[in-house]
């Protein structure tokens, strides 16, 4: 398996615009994780889902976020409109209850907001 | 809810130097712990994880870690610390029913040369 997979690498964005990060689990994952890293905040939890369903998105900041996963391998974390405080690295992880695995990390998106 | 705890935001250590980071965690149930590194740019990467057994358990790049279920601590351990271990080392717990990992908000090591 390629590991968890992350799209766009990098972005660049004006402020207002929306932006869609993406992400591929690992392949028998269950549970998929939406992290966002600042210096100023570290390591936060936005949302999580498992089989799918959102379980908890108490981290999403506020409604200009969203995020879907519309089947086991794929999911979307959405920002609209874009401010500069969303600036950040944002990383995707997977895992497997069954197999009772650590989480896998992506390589994150690097987002700007100018 | 879990929390998780790093006793220390910076820590700085010549070559050769012991290192432990502190990692404690608030929940009252099974437990299962980990010990994730980020290099400066890259994403996280696990060091090493506990689910059950033995308590100490040995990692990658000879880093280990002790679980001591009485303190609700896993600290990290290395005897001799080298350049290449400057890194941000974050610990993560997750109750072994569920998948919600809660991460500590990491310990950022340099070692000088």
């Amino acid at each position: 398996d390629a590991g968890v997979i992350q799209s766009p690498r990098h972005e660049v964005t004006e402020m207002g615009q929306e932006v869609t990060l993406r992400c591929k689990p690992i392949s028998g994952h269950d549970y998929l994780f939406w992290y966002r890293q600042t210096m100023m905040r570290g390591l936060e939890l936005l949302i999580y889902f498992n089989n799918n369903v959102p379980i908890d998105d108490s981290g999403m900041p506020e409604d200009r976020f969203s995020a879907k996963m519309p089947n086991a391998s794929f999911s979307t974390l959405k920002i609209q409109p874009s401010e500069p405080r969303d600036s950040a690295v944002y990383f995707c992880a997977s895992s497997s209850l069954a197999v009772n695995t650590e989480a896998f990390f992506g390589q994150g998106t690097r987002l700007t907001v100018v | 809810a879990q929390s998780v705890s790093q006793h220390n935001h910076h820590v700085i250590l010549s070559e050769a130097a012991s290192l432990e980071l502190g990692c404690n965690y608030s929940y009252g149930g099974t437990v299962n712990l980990f010990w994730y590194v980020q290099y400066p740019g890259q994403h996280l990467q696990l060091l090493l994880k506990y689910f059950s057994g033995d308590p100490l358990v040995k990692g990658i790049k000879g880093f280990e870690a002790e679980f001591i279920k009485s303190k609700f601590s896993f600290n990290l351990r290395k005897p001799s610390v080298q350049w290449s271990d400057t890194a941000e080392y974050f610990c993560a717990v997750t109750p072994n029913y569920g998948q919600n990992f809660v991460f500590g908000p990491g310990t950022r090591l340099s070692v000088l040369p």
